[in-house]
């Protein structure tokens, strides 16, 4: 595909329910990130993986959050045992290098109710 | 101190005002610098990458001072379309995001 692709762009569920978030990034890229974006807040990040390396997980706010990512393809966030302050959208982004500039997805709006 | 920093604004200004926004970053070692933009519920876009030897794009300048750890964007006769959150993002071992400097342009 030409760009990051993000599904599904819009997930509500109900509390205590896990979701998985999906993120498609650009073909050849070997840097892929995730952040969350609360309403009128700035990016927090979440974790990044960079090629076969181990991912960077410092940003996952708790242990009900993991993402996994299959080589320089697919990732996916999940998210257990959702909360209503994990409502918020999930951005994906992608770099063809560590130092290069990112390219994101148009982001999961998730909806805890 | 946050890694990156960046005065939240708003700023408000007139169509064909010059504004400047400045961003400090705490890393010296950090590697890569950019500018990105974002629309209201929309995800952030690159706007221009930010080189040492400063470097202009239409009537966006950015520039970078190492010495002194920060990054600036400068926008000559401001649009209304230039109405937007203006992002620093700074890479050092990962992109870090500053929380954005929203500006409006009015008529």
């Amino acid at each position: 595909g030409a760009g990051v692709s993000q599904s599904p762009s819009n997930k509500v569920t109900e509390k205590g329910k896990d979701v998985e978030l999906r993120c498609d990034p650009i073909s050849g890229h070997t840097a892929l990130y995730w952040y969350r974006q609360r309403l009128g807040q700035g990016l927090e990040f979440l974790i990044y993986f960079q090629g076969n390396s181990a991912p960077d997980k410092s940003g996952l706010p708790s242990d009900r959050f993991s993402a996994e990512r299959t080589g320089e393809s697919v990732s996916t966030l999940t998210i257990q045992r959702t909360q209503q302050e994990d409502s918020a959208v999930y951005l994906c982004a992608s770099t063809y290098r560590r130092e290069s500039e990112a390219f994101f997805g148009q982001g999961t709006r998730l909806t805890v109710v | 101190r946050k890694e990156v920093e960046q005065d939240p604004g708003p700023f408000n200004v007139p169509e064909g005002a010059t504004v400047a926004f400045n961003c400090t970053y705490s890393n010296s070692a950090s590697q890569s610098f950019f500018w990105y933009r974002q629309d209201c519920r929309k995800e952030p876009k690159l706007l221009m990458s930010v080189y040492s030897s400063g470097n202009e794009d239409g009537r966006f300048t950015a520039q970078l001072n190492r010495a002194s750890q920060y990054i600036s964007l400068l926008i000559r006769d401001s649009k209304l379309s230039d109405s937007a959150t203006y992002l620093c993002v700074v890479n050092t071992d990962k992109l870090i995001f500053g929380t954005g400097t929203r500006l409006q342009v009015f008529p």
